[in-house]
């Protein structure tokens, strides 16, 4: 059982140049979310989504876009990087409004540096 | 808009002492959750408090919820150096009980 997985690990981008986060999840969690993690600022909410087909804005979500066309899976892109989107990126998943809970499993993360 | 501060944002403390981390939030909310998290590593699920009142423990750490006061506190007792990492905790709030987070406890425990 895998969990949440997110590919790259990874990754080095010139400015203006676009790339995609993939995150899978194998436990047919509902909903899923896509974080940054910059140092001194916790975790900020970049995206959302709460089943396939559906996606919504978190607290930062200028110069992101998302994707959720299966359920186990969740994209979020950088269509035009920028120095201000060097962070590390986690995406979590949850059963929604099933569970009791509401508790967020998270992947490993992805670092992008944006040169 | 929801806020979340928890203080102390740094903790050295001596190995065998005792101390507690709070952390306080600004609207309503009934589920609080405390995170961890060692460097270059991904957030682990430590406490989920569901309600007013709920105390859980876990081995020399035990999270308390304070609807009220909107407050929730780690207490760490006897601290050991495996203890030392980044402490979070998160608020849940809006129809996708997505998380806002505090900016966490950078604990180190010396020996």
């Amino acid at each position: 059982n895998a969990g949440v997985t997110q590919t790259p690990k990874f990754r080095v981008l010139k400015t203006g140049q676009s790339m995609t986060l993939l995150c899978a999840q194998d436990m047919n969690h509902e909903y899923m979310y896509w974080y940054r993690q910059d140092p001194g600022m916790g975790l900020r909410l970049i995206h959302y989504s709460v089943g396939e087909g559906t996606t919504a804005k978190g607290e930062v979500p200028d110069g992101y876009n998302v994707s959720r066309l299966k359920k186990q899976n969740f994209l979020l892109g950088l269509e035009s990087a920028a120095p201000s989107q060097t962070s590390v990126y986690f995406c979590a998943s949850s059963y929604g409004l099933r569970a009791n809970t509401g508790e967020l499993f998270f992947g490993e993360g992805s670092r992008l540096t944006v040169l | 808009e929801l806020k979340v501060e928890q203080n102390p944002l740094f903790l050295s403390m001596q190995e065998g002492k005792n101390y507690t981390i709070y952390c306080n939030y600004s609207t309503t909310s009934d589920r609080l959750y405390w995170y961890r998290q060692d460097p270059g590593k991904s957030l682990e699920s430590l406490f989920v408090l569901l309600s007013n009142g709920a105390v859980k423990q876990e081995g020399r750490l035990m999270a308390s919820l304070d609807t009220k006061a909107r407050l929730s506190t780690l207490h760490i007792t006897a601290a050991v150096h495996d203890l030392s990492a980044t402490y979070f905790c998160a608020v849940s709030s809006g129809s996708a009980r997505q998380l806002t987070f505090g900016s966490g406890t950078q604990l180190t425990v010396l020996p």
